[in-house]
């Protein structure tokens, strides 16, 4: 059975700094890996989708990386700006299409 | 392009009354998954379906939980009789636009409160 683990589960950092987020995972058979953002009272929204054979994937300020051998990937975000404050997922996904999530991370940037 | 749409948006209720929650998925798009959501956790998979079959309800707890998706669009989710353990957010999500694409986009759920 997968497992997905977040750590930490809650950070707070000033505005400008460069972060990592980190999402683990049990079970190295993935078809990708996506990064989620929720922000309160809301749905998801999709941020980046790490396909298996690929090692990393940009978007904006955000770099998602996947090292599927060692069940790990990280969400780096360059020069945080308070409106980067969110809950921060990653979801693991079987090429079925099924999807097992972590806990997510909680990130607060301060002004 | 419409997003995931969902209705209500909040809905509060005694134990042991039912409750359903409605899904309209992004047109196109063949796979339709349910979640729930508690506070303070990930989202966790109630039910899977790809048109109007079931691919994975293995989580789905079947003595009080049902969903169907009538005609491959739509889809209804329904819990009779409600606990108060049910309270969480509920989350719709689809995928399936073109081979190979299994991103998912997702609805802004339906917060439960089960008194």
């Amino acid at each position: 059975k997968q497992e997905v683990t977040q750590i930490p589960a809650a950070l707070s950092v000033p505005e400008g700094e460069n972060l990592v987020l980190n999402c683990s995972f049990t079970d190295s058979a993935i078809y990708n890996l996506q990064w989620f953002r929720q922000d309160p009272g809301k749905g998801l929204t999709s941020l980046l989708l790490i396909q298996s054979s690929q090692r990393e994937q940009t978007s904006g300020r955000l770099n998602a990386s996947l090292d599927k051998s060692s069940g790990r990937s990280t969400l780096y975000i360059a020069a945080s700006q308070p409106g980067d404050s969110a809950t921060y997922l990653c979801a693991v996904n079987t090429n079925a299409g099924k999807s097992t999530f972590g806990d997510g991370t909680t990130l607060t940037v301060k002004p | 392009e419409a997003g995931v749409a969902q209705s209500p948006r909040y809905k509060i209720i005694e134990k042991r009354q039912s409750v359903a929650f409605w899904c309209n998925p992004i047109s196109g798009h063949a796979t339709l998954y349910w979640y729930q959501q508690i506070l303070g956790q990930g989202p966790k998979l109630l039910i899977q379906f790809q048109n109007n079959g079931v691919v994975d309800d293995s989580q789905l707890p079947k003595d009080r939980f049902s969903a169907e998706r009538l005609k491959g669009v739509d889809s209804t989710l329904k819990i009779q009789p409600a606990k108060l353990e049910d309270s969480a957010v509920y989350l719709c999500a689809s995928s399936g636009r073109g081979p190979g694409s299994n991103i998912q986009y997702f609805g802004a759920g339906t917060r439960l409160s089960v008194l």
